[in-house]
C-alpha cells in the first residue's frame, strides 16, 4: 500500500487530556501535512511541516517530524469536545509533485 | 482562507445513469485540482489529478472511461461518474491548489456524497 500508516486507529480521551497521534510514511517527503476531518465532511487543514523542519506549533496542536525514521506526531492539548473528529496526516512524496498521499486515520473521540 | 465548494452536497440515482459533480475554486484560480473518494471508515485515495485545460492523469485501477474529468477553467473541474453502479456509491472529496512546485498546501471541497441504488 502506499498509505501510511496512523495509530491508534480510534481514541478516546476525556475533555481536558491531551491527545496523541502518530503517523509513519514510506518513501522521502517534502512535506507531512495533518487534516481534520468531521463526520460525513470535508477535510479542514491543521498544519504543515517541512521535511527540514522538526517541530511546528499551532495553537494547541503541536507536530513533530522525524525524517529518519518516517514518522511524525500530532499532539492536542487541553481537548476539547469540538475536537472529536478524525485525522489523518498525507504526504507529499519528493517525485509526486502535488500529489497527497493520506494515512489511515485515527478517530478521535473526546468525551465532555 | 481560499474557499472550494463541491455540489451537489448529496446525490442519489439508479444503477446506469450519470451523475456530474462539480468543484469550483471560488476565490482563486486552482492550477491544478485532485479528485479523491472515500468509503465509509476508510482514507481518502487519490483519483485523479486535473490540469486546467490538459487531460487528467488518473491513478493505477481507475478507469478513465468512467470518471470522466473536465478541467475547464482555472475555476472549474467536473467529476462525471458514467453508467453509476452500486458500488461507486462513495464520498467524492475535491481539493485545489494554486500554487505550483512543491508542497504547498491544498483546499479542500465539502464532498458530495453519492448513493447508487
Amino acid at each position: 500500500s502506499q498509505q501510511g500508516e496512523e495509530d491508534p486507529q480510534a481514541l478516546s480521551i476525556q475533555e481536558g487530556e491531551n491527545a496523541t497521534m502518530n503517523c509513519s510514511y514510506k518513501t522521502s517527503i517534502n512535506n507531512l501535512q495533518w487534516y481534520r476531518q468531521n463526520s460525513g465532511r470535508g477535510l479542514v487543514h491543521l498544519i504543515l511541516i517541512r521535511s527540514n523542519e522538526r517541530e511546528k506549533h499551532s495553537g494547541r496542536l503541536r507536530v513533530t517530524l522525524d525524517t529518519s525514521k518516517k514518522s511524525s506526531s500530532l499532539l492536542i492539548t487541553a481537548s476539547r469536545a469540538a475536537d472529536t473528529a478524525s485525522y489523518f496526516c498525507a504526504t507529499i512524496k519528493k517525485s509526486s509533485g502535488d500529489k497527497l498521499t493520506f494515512g489511515t486515520g485515527t478517530r478521535l473521540a473526546v468525551r465532555p | 482562507g481560499a474557499v472550494v465548494s463541491q455540489h451537489p452536497s448529496r446525490v442519489i440515482c439508479k444503477s446506469g445513469t450519470s451523475v456530474k459533480i462539480e468543484c469550483r475554486s471560488l476565490d482563486f484560480q486552482a492550477t491544478t485540482m485532485f479528485w479523491y473518494r472515500q468509503f465509509p471508515k476508510q482514507s481518502l485515495m487519490l483519483m485523479a489529478t486535473s490540469n486546467e485545460g490538459s487531460k487528467a492523469t488518473y491513478e493505477q485501477g481507475v478507469e478513465k472511461d468512467k470518471f470522466l474529468i473536465n478541467h475547464a477553467s482555472l475555476t472549474l473541474s467536473t467529476l462525471t461518474v458514467t453508467s453509476a453502479h452500486p458500488e461507486d456509491s462513495s464520498f467524492y472529496i475535491c481539493s485545489a491548489s494554486n500554487q505550483g512546485g512543491w508542497g504547498d498546501e491544498q483546499y479542500f471541497g465539502p464532498g458530495t456524497r453519492l448513493t447508487v441504488t
